[in-house]
């Protein structure tokens, strides 16, 4: 079992949707979670960390399941800028290794 | 002030051939990663420096990779020969781990694109 998993995708939707991505991890002593963004043909950056009561930060929220040992990341009112790959990234037992899952590619469209 | 810099942006060798990768992080981060990207996959963590000690390098495929942090400072990624499957982005990160937190902010550099023919 991979230590990061996503499903990669492609999420397809129009502008307006709402759209969710869920991350599952097999380490349950990891406490540090993250979803970045990589946009085709560049390097990822960090979109927002995931804290255990859940966070938000304009149309993005971010929340955490420990007992299920996933995270999700819902997006609302998709823009056209939203397409891009999101990865899930685990600081795998909370040892300082940021472990990166697979990706999924979202793609909105007019 | 300037991001994680990387060299060279691109390199195409035959197989069997070396080649090296250099990464200068951000003044003041202590901790240096390079990862593997191949296309349609994240970024595959291949160790990970604290100052100039590597303190995971378990992913390192060590028959034919090698990496170094001299001073702590720049890092250089080597691989000798190369194999076609080498063939993939080759990203160096590098943030400030300390005092028990990690902020999970990595910060990349554009990444080397290798191509083994």
């Amino acid at each position: 079992r991979k230590e990061v998993e996503q499903d990669p995708g492609p999420f397809n939707v129009p502008e307006g949707a709402t759209v969710a991505f869920n991350c599952t991890y097999s380490n349950s002593a990891s406490q540090s979670f993250f979803w970045y963004r990589q946009d085709c043909r560049k390097e990822p950056k960090l979109l927002m960390s995931v804290y255990s009561s859940g966070n938000e930060d304009g149309r993005f929220t971010a929340q955490l399941n420990r007992a299920s040992q996933y995270i999700s990341l819902l997006i609302r009112d998709s823009k056209l800028s939203d397409s891009a790959t999101y990865l899930c990234v685990v600081d795998v037992g909370n040892t300082g290794k940021l472990i990166f899952g697979q990706g999924t590619t979202l793609q909105v469209k007019p | 002030e300037a991001g994680v810099v990387q060299s060279p942006r691109y390199k195409i060798i035959e197989k069997k051939q070396p080649v090296a990768f250099w990464c200068n992080p951000i003044s003041g981060h202590n901790t240096l990663y390079w990862y593997l990207q191949n296309l349609g996959q994240g970024p595959e963590l291949l160790i990970r420096y604290e100052n100039e000690e590597a303190v995971d390098d378990s992913q390192l495929p060590k028959d034919r990779f090698s990496a170094e942090r001299l001073k702590g400072v720049d890092s250089t990624l080597k691989i000798q020969p190369a194999e076609l499957g080498d063939s993939a982005v080759y990203l160096c990160a590098s943030s400030y781990h300390g005092g028990g937190q990690n902020t999970g902010e990595l910060f990349f550099g554009e990444g080397s694109r290798l191509t083994v023919l």
